[in-house]
């Protein structure tokens, strides 16, 4: 399975910043995605990234809070734009693995703090 | 929209004992995931159901799926601490492959 990393791995901000995330993956994926873990809950897709084309955000995100980039099949960043301490999560990308497996694996996560 | 319920949230069994976790979804789906999250760490995926009466086993887990029921189970025998951690089932939609998950089984196996 394709080694998927995250940088940071843990932060801690003040409010009304903005944080950016990437997600480093060691071979070319056509869908990677965006997930958010909450405290002690489970997990909600804030976006899909695909290469070439705009983010597809689900309902309750927006592009002005969650900008996301995806410059080439490797490679994509998240930002928490203007954070507030409800922002306080964790965030994982996935990617999809494609039809042989199929199944999506997760990067280690940024434990964000707002503070 | 599709929503994915898991039951029990909570589960506290003791060495030896056997259990099943359960996870029913609310619309058609014929891609059924089942991942481990110990505390602290990412998910690490368990199982992939890709069809109906599907069973996949890996030592003392064993997951299967019944698209028909919209449900999809997973079952621990004789239960060992190593097996202590988050359990969440999630479901796949559509062409784009994302994922929504149930709310996540948090199991505890004590000697």
């Amino acid at each position: 399975s394709a080694v998927i990393s995250q940088k940071p791995s843990r932060d801690i901000c003040q409010r009304g910043t903005s944080l950016t995330i990437q997600c480093q993956v060691d071979s070319q994926v056509t869908m990677m995605f965006w997930y958010r873990q909450q405290p002690g809950q489970s997990l909600t897709l804030i976006a899909t990234a695909n290469q070439g084309s705009e983010a597809t955000y689900e309902s309750g995100f927006v592009i002005d809070k969650f900008p996301i980039s995806r410059p080439n099949l490797t490679f994509s960043t998240l930002t928490v734009s203007n954070m507030s301490p409800e922002d306080s999560s964790i965030y994982l990308c996935s990617l999809w693995s494609g039809q042989g497996t199929d199944t999506q694996y997760f990067g280690p996560g940024t434990r964000l703090t707002v503070l | 929209e599709l929503k994915v319920e898991q039951n029990p949230l909570f589960l506290s069994m003791q060495e030896g004992k056997n259990y099943t976790i359960y996870c029913n979804y609310s619309t058609t789906s014929d891609r059924l995931y089942w991942y481990r999250q110990d505390p602290g760490k990412s998910l690490e995926s368990l199982f992939v159901l890709l069809s109906n009466g599907a069973v996949k086993q890996e030592g003392r887990l064993m997951a299967s799926l019944d698209t028909k029921a919209r449900l999809s189970t997973l079952h621990i025998t004789a239960a060992v601490h190593d097996l202590s951690a988050t359990y969440f089932c999630a479901v796949g939609g559509g062409s784009n492959y994302k994922l929504t998950f149930g709310k996540g089984t948090l199991l505890t196996v004590n000697p």
